[in-house]
């Protein structure tokens, strides 16, 4: 089945313990994307990368690093976890981007507490 | 820089009727994407819809249109023959590269029996 799977879908933290949420997807896709989801703010994209190596910054990537290793794979690593940190991600992917696809296959979210 | 607005927090329906979301957009892009997603209480997001800012012809998607202004830069998602099913977040977006997406402030649709 094709998917986007995200680990851990919840997670109780303390402020500067360093976390890493997984997300893996088994659709050979180029693009891959992390966003955070807020009340009344949507879903703002934190990195992506359009393929193995390339990384980039969205609108919001304070306080986190991200990796491109393999295809596969983008893990998002939260170094030194703060309150304000604490929200719903989605980790996303497409074949070869956003626009030209029109569709980003979703993961079904992480849930982040840090206290 | 891309900006999605949506307007309404949250509506109402009555169930077998039709809803309109509005949705604007600002970009200074010629080329450009534009995409409704739903996000049900079980908090997965799903894709609804795309029109591309070239396409003469504005999307459908079975119950889902999307009514494409260009001039208004406006993107409404109309949902015909509301369903209980259709209770759900819903969220309009936009891509003007290939690469970033973003996301508007969502609106609640609750259908009632």
């Amino acid at each position: 089945e094709a998917q986007v799977t995200q680990n851990p879908r919840y997670l109780i933290t303390v402020t500067g313990k360093k976390l890493t949420v997984t997300c893996s997807q088994n659709m050979n896709h180029e693009y891959m994307s992390w966003y955070r989801q807020d009340p009344g703010l949507g879903l703002r994209q934190i990195y992506y990368s359009m393929n193995v190596e390339v990384t980039d910054k969205g609108d919001v990537p304070e306080g986190y690093k991200v990796s491109r290793k393999e295809k596969r794979n983008f893990p998002l690593i939260l170094e030194s976890p703060s309150p304000n940190q604490t929200s719903l991600y989605f980790c996303a992917s497409s074949l070869d981007g956003t626009a030209n696809t029109g569709e980003l296959f979703f993961g079904e979210g992480s849930r982040l507490t840090v206290l | 820089a891309q900006k999605i607005t949506q307007t309404q927090p949250g509506m109402f329906v009555q169930e077998k009727e039709a809803v309109t979301l509005d949705c604007t957009y600002d970009t200074s892009d010629p080329s450009y994407g534009l995409f409704w997603y739903k996000q049900p209480s079980s908090g997965e997001m799903i894709f609804l819809i795309y029109q591309g800012s070239y396409d003469q012809q504005n999307a459908t998607e079975g119950r889902y249109s999307l009514n494409f202004q260009k001039a208004r830069k406006s993107a409404n998602l109309v949902i015909s023959a509301s369903q209980l099913g259709d209770s759900a977040m819903y969220f309009c977006a936009m891509s003007a590269n290939d690469y970033k997406l973003s996301f508007g402030a969502g609106t609640t649709v609750t259908v009632r029996a």
